[in-house]
């Protein structure tokens, strides 16, 4: 089936650090979605990312879409306990496949 | 946002009994259900497409006479995981969209256990 790459597969920062987790497609994708997934719980949708070189933004996360709609980004800006969690892009062939998913760590 | 509600959230079943999980769409119409598994702490892997009134479509290597899908209302998908082994304990997940480019729901989860 379709595959979605994730990187980095786990992320420790300190309180404060910038994270990045990037997804890339080898194929070009309708649109791309992210999701947090807390420890215990279940992914809750964060942003959907539609169109070539779509950048959108949530407080502190900044979300990209690559101008090939091949790859996509998401960077949190000065990291917070509350950040805890693995982040899934899903990308969109008409059906979702989850990437492997960015386990981030933050220490206070 | 929208609710999707599956239950039970937990099941513990003998090897060789099925188990039936439910997903519900609460306050909108699914045309689309995605079923996942997730291992302990792996992504979620894509099970089957179930379209309202159509047969699922299974992703490759998934038993489809072993996971049986159902989609048989707008609002309600059901998986039944058929002559249940331990190996198939996992952590299951619908996701329903009321079309195809939209945003997800994601139901609670099912944690089956199977001794």
């Amino acid at each position: 089936g379709q595959q979605v790459m994730q990187i980095p597969q786990y992320q420790h920062v300190q309180e404060g650090e910038d994270f990045t987790t990037y997804c890339n497609s080898s194929t070009t994708l309708s649109n791309i979605q992210w999701y947090k997934q807390r420890p215990g719980g279940h992914p809750v949708f964060l942003i959907q990312l539609v169109k070539s070189g779509e950048v959108k933004k949530q407080k502190r996360l900044t979300f990209q879409f690559g101008e090939a709609k091949k790859n996509s980004s998401l960077h949190i800006t000065a990291t917070q306990t509350t950040d805890v969690g693995t982040y899934f892009c899903a990308g969109n062939f008409n059906k979702f496949y989850f990437g492997s998913g960015t386990k981030l760590n933050v220490k206070p | 946002g929208a609710v999707v509600s599956q239950h039970p959230s937990r099941v513990i079943c003998k090897s060789g009994t099925s188990v039936k999980i439910e997903c519900r769409s609460l306050d909108f119409q699914a045309t689309t259900m995605f079923w996942y598994r997730q291992f302990p702490k792996q992504s979620l892997m894509l099970m089957a497409t179930s379209n309202e009134g159509s047969k699922a479509t299974y992703e490759q290597g998934v038993e489809k006479d072993k996971f049986l899908i159902n989609h048989a209302s707008l609002t309600l998908s059901t998986l039944t995981v058929t002559s249940a082994h331990p190996e198939d304990s996992s952590f299951y997940i619908c996701s329903a969209t009321e079309t195809p480019d939209t945003e997800a729901f994601f139901g609670q989860g099912t944690r089956l256990t199977v001794v």
